[in-house]
């Protein structure tokens, strides 16, 4: 069974903090990913990475910086923290894609959320 | 622009009978949808998953129908329980840059009353 474990379930902030959260996952998976979900507007992508040290921006990149140093760990940085920013976050990991292989191995698999609140 | 859209915010339905959840999509690029259910305070979990080269595929109480020419896929559970109420994401998947990414719709909200 794939596992994926985020640091906190609840957080409170003030507004400008510097905020961190942490995923990891145990089936040595290369893609890892961060969302946030707000009512209304589903799950929205903030981040990937695909490799150690490798990231990509998602849908909504702006105020989020992303660390990945080992491969079952990835870190999503508020570095200012927003009221805007209020949020669950979700972080989910999937198996490798080769480029033009057949759909079917995206299945992503996601941790619990954080609920983050800014104040 | 959302390209992967659930109009129904909530859907209640009678315990035993079917439940049918819809999905539109505008980016003809997808080739691969997903169903997600999500219950308060966890992560979405996998429920099913359809290819764009079939029209259904079937697991259990959940059938997902592909229509490719209207851009429309259909969640049916049949029958439903009430364990069963939970916030349903469809998703779809394209293949670009490095990792296949997921587009999520907004959700619909499905109630299974007993």
């Amino acid at each position: 069974d794939v596992k994926v474990t985020q640091s906190s379930r609840y957080l409170v902030k003030r507004t400008g903090e510097k905020v961190f959260l942490e995923c990891v996952q145990d089936m040595d998976h290369e893609n890892m990913f961060w969302y946030r979900q707000d009512p209304g507007l589903g799950l929205r992508l903030i981040y990937f990475s695909y490799d150690v040290k490798m990231k990509e921006k998602g849908d909504i990149p702006e105020g989020y910086s992303v660390s990945r140093e080992k491969k079952e760990r990835f870190s999503l940085i508020l570095e200012s923290a927003s009221t805007n920013q209020t949020s669950m976050y979700l972080c989910a990991s999937s198996e490798v894609w080769a480029s033009g292989g057949a759909p079917g191995g995206e299945t992503q698999y996601f941790g619990p959320g954080t609920r983050l609140l800014v104040l | 622009d959302q390209q992967v859209k659930q109009n129904s915010p909530s859907l209640s339905v009678q315990e035993g009978r079917i439940s049918i959840l819809n999905c539109d999509y505008t980016n003809s690029m997808f080739d691969y949808f997903l169903w997600y259910k999500k219950y308060p305070a966890e992560g979405p979990t996998f429920l099913i998953s359809i290819s764009s080269i079939k029209d259904k595929n079937e697991d259990g109480r959940f059938t997902v129908f592909l229509n490719k020419s209207a851009k429309h896929l259909s969640l049916h559970i049949v029958p439903s329980q009430p364990g069963d109420s939970a916030v349903y994401f469809c998703a779809a998947s394209r293949g670009s840059g490095s990792a296949r990414q997921l587009t999520f719709g907004s959700g619909t909200q499905l109630t299974v009353l007993p």
